[in-house]
């Protein structure tokens, strides 16, 4: 079975800090997917990024970053330099990979963590 | 190029009333999911289809619910009769062909039924 944690509910920060989400996730898939999803106020669920289970390096897109760890089994997302349109619950979520024979890629997600930049 | 559209975007009904949710997925996507969103559960997924062919409908809450797709380009969640516990915000997503994992969403739809 699979699961994803993210342990931290809601956060608050003042713009221009930086902020860690956490993920925590289970599976006994040995190749997996790992991903993280926006939902802005507005409701729609924004694909942000992919991470192979083989591929520990971590990513940096602008603002985000992301650092994923296999001996620990999370994949964190940091925002720097936090501006008030990051304001959105953020997803983390896991799906099998077609090596591992499930084919079908479905999702779990985590409960989301909302966080809130205020100016 | 069009992303995965969704109608209608709001819907408000009475209880015992058929809904139906409609989904048009990302042109040459293989895979097409519905996706349920509530504060109290999150994101559960209810059916995913792949190349219109239902794989795994384990996620259906009842037989009140049914889904369908009839070509590549079209799929319908149906909820018959409604219950107000139906409430909550229904995402279709799709992904694309050439195992590419991630999927892509759609606006959803907020089903509220009275």
């Amino acid at each position: 079975a699979q699961k994803v944690t993210q342990a931290q509910t809601e956060i608050s920060v003042v713009e221009k800090e930086d902020v860690t989400l956490d993920c925590v996730y289970e599976t006994r898939d040995t190749t997996y997917y790992l991903f993280w999803y926006k939902q802005p106020p507005s409701g729609e669920l924004v694909f942000l990024i992919r991470r192979n289970s083989f591929d520990e390096q971590n990513e940096i897109s602008g603002r985000y970053s992301w650092n994923f760890q296999k001996s620990t089994s999370s994949f964190n997302f940091t925002i720097t330099a936090s501006q008030v349109v990051d304001s959105a619950v953020y997803f983390c979520a896991l799906s099998a990979s077609a090596y591992s024979g499930a084919g079908s890629y479905q999702l779990t997600f985590g409960k989301g963590t909302k966080l809130s930049v205020i100016p | 190029d069009a992303g995965v559209i969704q109608s209608p975007r709001h819907e408000v009904t009475e209880m015992g009333q058929e809904v139906t949710l409609r989904c048009k997925p990302i042109s040459g996507h293989d895979y097409l999911f519905w996706y349920r969103q509530t504060m109290m559960r999150g994101l559960e997924l209810l059916i995913y289809f792949n190349n219109n062919v239902p794989i795994d409908d384990s996620g259906m809450p009842e037989d009140r619910f049914s889904a369908k797709m009839p070509n590549a380009s079209f799929s319908t969640l149906k909820i018959q009769p409604s219950e107000p516990r139906d409430s909550a915000v229904y995402f279709c997503a799709s992904r694309g062909r050439g195992g590419l994992p991630e999927q892509f969403f759609g606006p959803g739809t907020r089903l509220t039924v009275l």
